[in-house]
């Protein structure tokens, strides 16, 4: 199927370190995008990468995309509490986008 | 405020009732998007619409039905034919280029008792 799959599943770090999370996929896609979602919450968009960009910036979120590999990441610089979360990626198949499972970021203040 | 309203938060099924789940947008959006999330699981689309009284089926449809008979609103049946709808039900909607991506509803818990 065209659904990513993040790695790793669940990641734990210190209140100031960065924290990366990959996203794997098996086609060829259009855009690629990243999501965050809160326990029991819905997905807020954090950030779309077109498939001929290979980085995007938005405030402490930088965004790769290597099209050869079928894989982007996630960074997070200097993290907070605050971002404790789970964060999906979702490539796009035509008309919809498939989500992966999810990276489960703990922020330990 | 513009947004995607989801009701109820919290919805009780009993065996062999069919149940339905509300979705309103104030956002103009053309497309909307019923996913299923289960623990630990990522996100799998029901059915999505692009178009008014126009829906197409996603990976798991079976035991669902939905309508589309305004842009504003995309309900969810989930029937008795549903053997495990247990979940987290997640509403979306976008712009027909996703540019934007999608906006999400805040959910709906739906357990069988």
């Amino acid at each position: 199927s065209q659904q990513g799959e993040e790695d790793p599943q669940a990641l734990s770090i210190q209140e100031g370190e960065n924290a990366t999370m990959n996203c794997s996929y098996k086609t060829s896609i259009n855009n690629l995008q990243w999501y965050r979602q809160n326990s029991g919450r819905g997905l807020v968009h954090l950030i779309l990468i077109r498939s001929n960009e290979r980085e995007k910036h938005s405030g402490r979120l930088r965004v790769t995309l290597d099209t050869s590999k079928k894989s982007s990441s996630l960074l997070i610089t200097a993290s907070r509490a605050a971002d404790t979360a789970s964060y999906f990626c979702a490539t796009d198949a035509g008309n919809q986008f498939y989500f992966g499972t999810g990276t489960s970021l703990t922020v330990i203040p | 405020d513009g947004g995607i309203t989801q009701s109820p938060k919290y919805l009780f099924r009993k065996e062999g009732q069919n149940v339905t789940l509300s979705c309103e947008q104030n956002l103009n959006h053309d497309a909307m998007y019923w996913y299923r999330q289960d623990p630990g699981q990522g996100l799998r689309l029901i059915y999505y619409s692009q178009i008014v009284n126009d829906f197409q089926k996603g990976d798991i449809a079976e035991g669902y039905s939905v309508s589309r008979e305004k842009k504003e609103s995309f309900p969810l049946t989930v029937t008795s034919a549903q053997k495990n709808p247990t979940a987290f039900y997640l509403c979306a909607s976008s712009i027909m280029d996703y540019w934007g991506g999608y906006t999400f509803g805040s959910g709906t818990r739906l357990t069988v008792v």
